[in-house]
């Protein structure tokens, strides 16, 4: 299954915007790009996805590059209930084996 | 609450001894799925059933591990002679079939969690 790469850990500063940058250079066609967030002690939380076009939800937007190589997880306001690790992840349908990665820590810093 | 209920929270057994955690998922996803997370990783997929089939299973389910979902509503992970090794939180998700363009784009929905102590 396609992999994903992301930056270990990330630092922000409370009430700034967040970019968390996911690579995933192996993606097929029929693969969905998700992110879920895992807070500390609880299980992963779904945040968005999307295929190629940007998306928005009250959480998070996401900006998917055109060849759809990387993607970009967009938090526009930081908080200190973001402090997660943000995984992402690939989604194909009718296969469900996903794989996480090691995910991105996220410090927000007041 | 309406969310993935998981049973027990914690669980501390010695070695050599089974344990058997149940996960009710959400009550109209018919997908559900095991996951096993040690710490600093990503969940690892161990196991995923569609009703009461259990359609995939990982090289990591070992055959000291056997998962059930009979009448495709709660589903039990069982773990025989358990060893050191796996200790660990189990993760158990659900999802409902959300087809898009002949597409499967279900999000998953996870529990809190049994961790798994073997001493």
């Amino acid at each position: 299954d396609a992999k994903t790469t992301q930056p270990n850990s990330m630092e922000s500063n409370e009430e700034e915007p967040v970019h968390l940058p996911c690579n995933h250079s192996t993606i097929s066609g029929t693969d969905y790009i998700h992110w879920y967030r895992q807070l500390p002690s609880q299980g992963p939380e779904y945040v968005i996805h999307g295929l190629t076009s940007n998306v928005n939800n009250r959480m998070a937007s996401l900006a998917i590059a055109e060849d759809r190589k990387s993607s970009t997880l967009i938090l526009h306001r930081a908080t200190l209930r973001d402090a997660a690790v943000y995984y992402c992840i690939l989604k194909s349908g009718g296969y469900q084996k996903v794989t996480f990665g090691t995910g991105t820590k996220l410090q927000v810093i007041p | 609450d309406t969310g993935v209920s998981q049973d027990p929270r914690h669980k501390i057994t010695k070695r050599g001894q089974n344990v058997t955690f149940r996960c009710d998922p959400i009550s109209e996803h018919n997908r559900l799925y095991w996951y096993r997370q040690t710490l600093g990783q990503g969940p690892e997929f161990l196991t995923y059933f569609q009703n009461e089939a259990q359609l995939e299973k990982s090289r990591l389910l070992s055959d000291r591990f056997s998962a059930e979902r009979p009448k495709g509503s709660f589903s039990t992970l069982e773990i025989q002679r358990t060893e050191q090794g796996d200790s660990a939180m189990y993760l158990c998700a659900s999802s409902p079939l959300h087809v898009l363009a002949g597409v499967d784009t279900g999000e998953l929905f996870f529990g809190e969690g049994s961790r798994l102590t073997v001493l």
